[in-house]
């Protein structure tokens, strides 16, 4: 167990539909990135929150976006979804965001989005 | 940009045969390098990782990694392979040890009895 919780394990909606996938990071981190995984890209680096401000922002498309928390949860909302959206979607979590981090993220077990 | 590039998407060993999973980087500065492994329905977990120490890292489960610098290498190996390692291995680089990740397409681990 990481220690990192998403939620939910799985989602199942229509094209067109929006979405929120819900990530609690692993207590005492203040880095939160989101990763897609799909079988056609690989594992796409999404974003990055370092305690509540966007640190980092990679191939995001723009229906996409994501925030952290005071209480530093991270929640990433996926809007007029594509078929393509279909993906497993990791939350990580990190201890630092800048020079403390070691590059060693904690990952949860993912959320799967199906998208009919 | 940094990138890696593991070579092989899928590796056949038999049980208690030696594992080499292959990973090349490019990074315009020293990297920060990592391996992960994913098992079936689980995110991923810390293998090892190089951060400009020791250039031959141990990691758990008996794996190790050497960077090698005039290569632009970072191999996985572990010396017998177990069933239990039967898994998803990716690479990952990171020029500065903050923020992203970028992981390679991953290499999947059959291990045969």
């Amino acid at each position: 167990d990481s220690g990192v919780t998403q939620t939910p394990k799985h989602l199942i909606t229509a094209t067109g539909q929006r979405v929120t996938l819900r990530c609690s990071p692993r207590s005492g981190d203040l880095s939160v990135y989101w990763y897609q995984q799909s079988l056609d890209q690989g594992l796409q680096f999404l974003i990055q929150y370092y305690n509540g401000e966007e640190r980092a922002k990679g191939n995001i498309l723009e229906r996409f976006s994501a925030q952290q928390f005071p209480d530093l949860h991270s929640e990433l909302n996926l809007s007029s979804l594509e078929l393509g959206d279909s993906a497993l979607y990791f939350c990580a979590s990190s201890v630092g965001g800048g020079a403390l981090n070691t590059g060693e993220l904690f990952f949860g077990e993912g959320s799967r989005l199906t998208v009919l | 940009a940094q990138s890696v590039t593991q070579l092989g998407s899928h590796v056949s060993v038999s049980e208690g045969a030696l594992v080499l999973l292959r990973c090349n980087y490019s990074s315009s500065v020293p990297p920060y390098l990592f391996w992960y492994v994913q098992y079936p329905n689980q995110g991923l977990q810390l293998l090892l990782k190089y951060t400009s120490a020791a250039t031959l890292v141990k990691g758990i489960n008996g794996f190790e990694a050497e960077f090698k610098k005039s290569e632009t290498s970072f191999h996985l190996t572990k010396p017998s392979a177990h069933m239990s390692d039967a898994a998803e291995y990716f690479c990952a680089v990171s020029e500065t040890g903050f923020q992203k990740l970028v992981f390679g397409t991953g290499t999947r681990l059959l291990v045969s009895p």
